[in-house]
């Protein structure tokens, strides 16, 4: 099955500074990257997301880019501010193909902005 | 658009009694909903696969028997704790896939944490 591995665990950054986090995946098959943000004693919440057919994606401060020869996936995060402390989560997924295509998780950093 | 609810969003019970969660999507229609398991500062780990109208689909190592799954309509999906012991402590949430153009995309409910005493 697919195995997600996920760095850093946690990253700490000033308020204002850019905050990058890793993900790869095993399965090659996988199509489908989105990514959450999960505060405390909350639900995952999707902030972003990005098809095998897309490189790099971008909304505001947010961007995904997607390297399907490496099989790995990044998430940035520009202009950093004290709301995007959280925990946020990669996950792969065959997509929408039918069948068992529930998400994999990644393990979660815990990403910390400081004032 | 694209909420989805969980309910009770937290429940203490005693050992050996059965639990019922519910998830159901607001406002669309979920043919497919996802159950999935959180302990304390871990992963999500996906339990099982809820298709509308047919029998779920568990992960493995998921006991069908002790997380029974109902899907009985197009917005509501339940996941049964049965005889609960305290290992099974932990916050479940569910998900739900969206439609059409957003069938690719999941969104998850606010979460169920269970504590078994």
């Amino acid at each position: 099955g697919e195995n997600v591995e996920q760095h850093p665990s946690t990253l700490s950054v000033q308020e204002g500074d850019s905050a990058v986090i890793k993900c790869t995946y095993s399965d090659s098959a996988s199509n489908y990257f989105p990514w959450y943000k999960q505060e405390l004693g909350k639900g995952p919440q999707l902030i972003i997301d990005i098809r095998s057919n897309v490189g790099e994606k971008k909304d505001q401060r947010i961007a995904v880019t997607l390297n399907k020869t490496a099989k790995h996936f990044s998430l940035h995060i520009t202009e950093t501010q004290p709301e995007d402390s959280a925990v946020y989560f990669c996950a792969a997924s065959l997509g929408a193909g039918g069948g068992a295509d529930g998400l994999t998780f990644g393990k979660g950093t815990h990403l910390i902005i400081q004032p | 658009g694209a909420v989805v609810s969980q309910h009770p969003s937290w429940v203490i019970c005693k050992s050996g009694t059965s639990v019922k969660i519910e998830c159901r999507s607001l406002d669309f229609q979920a043919t497919t909903m996802f159950w999935y398991r959180q302990f304390p500062k871990q992963s999500l780990m996906l339990m099982a696969t809820s298709n509308e109208g047919s029998k779920a689909t568990y992960e493995q190592g998921v006991e069908k028997d002790k997380f029974l799954i109902n899907h009985a309509s197009l917005t509501l999906s339940t996941l049964t704790v049965t005889s609960a012991h305290p290992e099974d402590s932990s916050f479940y949430i569910c998900s739900a896939r969206g439609a059409g153009e957003r069938s690719y995309e999941q969104y998850f409910g606010p979460g169920t944490r269970l504590t078994v005493t």
